[in-house]
């Protein structure tokens, strides 16, 4: 089965903690492509980072970083240092070799002031 | 550079009328994909486009709905009849190179509502 899942439905912090979004996929291919997207109040959706699944080093942009883990096949989402604009809803999707690409139900993040 | 353009950002029309939904890609990329986005099912891919051809249509909810893509710089998606159940918002986006292997760029979207 080719599935996305984000078990947390709504996330709340106060601002300026860190915050994990959880990602966990199933694949049978051996090669596929792992993303996170952005969907702010406004409604469109901004893409984040892409990630080959050949590729597991973990990545780092400001205050955004992501850690893949293929023994787990996680691709978790952390934003450290969170602010009120980070409040969104954040899509983790994959795209296997030989199918759609497949979104999860993404994860409402509230920053709190 | 001018990222995915959709048109009309609203659309407010009742049931049983046409609906057309327009796109242009980011130019230069020879990718064009219609998503569907709603509370019940989420982010749901329609259909997509390699260099203006469809590649695959099996997202497709039925033959009410239609999409074609006459050149490069234009993409259609198309309702009718429409349903209230259509009610949703409608993405477009574009990726450069590969069956999506590359990067997709959303448009900002299309919401509609059937009445």
């Amino acid at each position: 089965a080719q599935k996305v899942t984000q078990a947390q439905t709504e996330i709340s912090v106060v601002e300026k903690e860190d915050v994990t979004l959880d990602c966990v996929y199933e694949t049978r291919d051996t090669t596929y492509y792992l993303f996170w997207y952005k969907q702010p109040p406004s409604g469109e959706l901004v893409f984040l980072i892409r990630r080959n699944s050949f590729d597991e080093q973990n990545e780092i942009s400001g205050r955004y970083s992501w850690n893949f883990q293929k023994s787990t096949s996680s691709f978790n989402f952390t934003i450290t240092a969170s602010q009120v604009v980070d409040s969104a809803v954040y899509f983790c999707a994959l795209l296997p070799r030989d199918d759609k690409i497949i979104f999860g139900k993404g994860t409402r993040l509230h920053i709190l002031p | 550079d001018a990222g995915v353009i959709q048109s009309p950002r609203h659309e407010v029309t009742e049931m049983g009328q046409e609906v057309t939904l327009r796109c242009k890609p980011i130019s230069g990329h020879d990718y064009l994909f219609w998503y569907r986005q709603t509370m019940m099912r989420g982010l749901e891919l329609l259909i997509y486009f390699n260099n203006n051809v469809p590649i695959d249509d099996s997202g497709m909810p039925e033959d009410r709905f239609s999409a074609k893509m006459p050149n490069a710089s234009f993409s259609t998606l198309k309702i009718q009849p429409s349903e209230p159940r259509d009610s949703a918002v409608y993405f477009c986006a574009s990726s450069l190179v590969g069956r999506g292997t590359d990067t997709q760029y959303f448009g900002p979207g299309t919401r509609l509502t059937v009445l």
